[in-house]
């Protein structure tokens, strides 16, 4: 059963780095789209972009100047950095398994903007 | 982008109810979508994809209709479990763009 686990801090000062990790358990990291989905209080799923495992990123154009993907497949693990955030950015993030229809997601970690 | 609008946003009904959700695409999406139910402080879960096509283990009560830019979810009796919130997903470009959600509540 493929798995996937959202770690990173909570809590992010205004213009400072959000990082995330998402730790995949269950199957390979290899030959499959990674993706981080955000959800805003009482907003709709924000798809903020893919990693494949070739490196191969493709991010929403309206987060693209701030956001960074990267994989590790030694850990079986991706990463999400978004830059600059604001109050704006608080939200629960997803990682998820993006391979066409969304079958696979993590749990959620809720992430809060501020000082 | 392509933008989802779903209606109703918030839907009252009862047990037993046959219920309706529409979601319709800014522009021609054939049957690239998905619908996804999500319950309060848990992730999404895959109820149809391809317009119509019913994943694995979701009962059949749940049933996907439409192509083009007009689609339908429909759950022909409600249970108490399926008061959740419906999100439908479009699948032909990227970025990937959900609708603004519909909350089935009693």
């Amino acid at each position: 059963q493929v798995q996937l686990q959202e770690s990173g801090p909570g809590l992010v000062k205004p213009s400072e780095t959000l990082s995330l990790t998402c730790t995949v358990s269950g199957a390979s990291i290899r030959n499959s789209f990674w993706a981080w989905i955000r959800q805003a209080p009482g907003k709709r799923l924000e798809w903020i972009g893919y990693v494949y495992d070739t490196g191969t990123t493709y991010y929403n154009p309206s987060l693209r100047s701030r956001v960074a993907m990267s994989l590790d497949t030694s850990k079986d693990q991706f990463s999400l950095q978004l830059r600059s955030v604001t109050a704006a950015d608080t939200a629960v993030y997803f990682c998820a398994r993006d391979n066409a229809y969304i079958l696979y997601w993590g749990q959620g970690t809720l992430v809060t903007v501020s000082s | 982008d392509i933008q989802l609008t779903q209606s109703p946003s918030f839907l009252s009904a009862s047990v037993g109810d046959r219920v309706t959700i529409t979601c319709r695409a800014s522009q021609d999406i054939s049957t690239y979508l998905g619908w996804y139910q999500q319950k309060p402080g848990k992730a999404p879960n895959l109820l149809i994809y391809a317009a119509s096509t019913l994943q694995n283990g979701v009962p059949s009560r749940f049933s996907g209709s439409g192509s083009g830019t007009e689609f339908t979810l429909t759950i022909s009796s409600l249970r108490p479990e399926d008061f959740a919130s419906y999100y439908c997903q479009q699948l032909l470009n990227y970025p990937r763009t959900f609708g603004q959600g519909t909350k089935v509540e009693i």
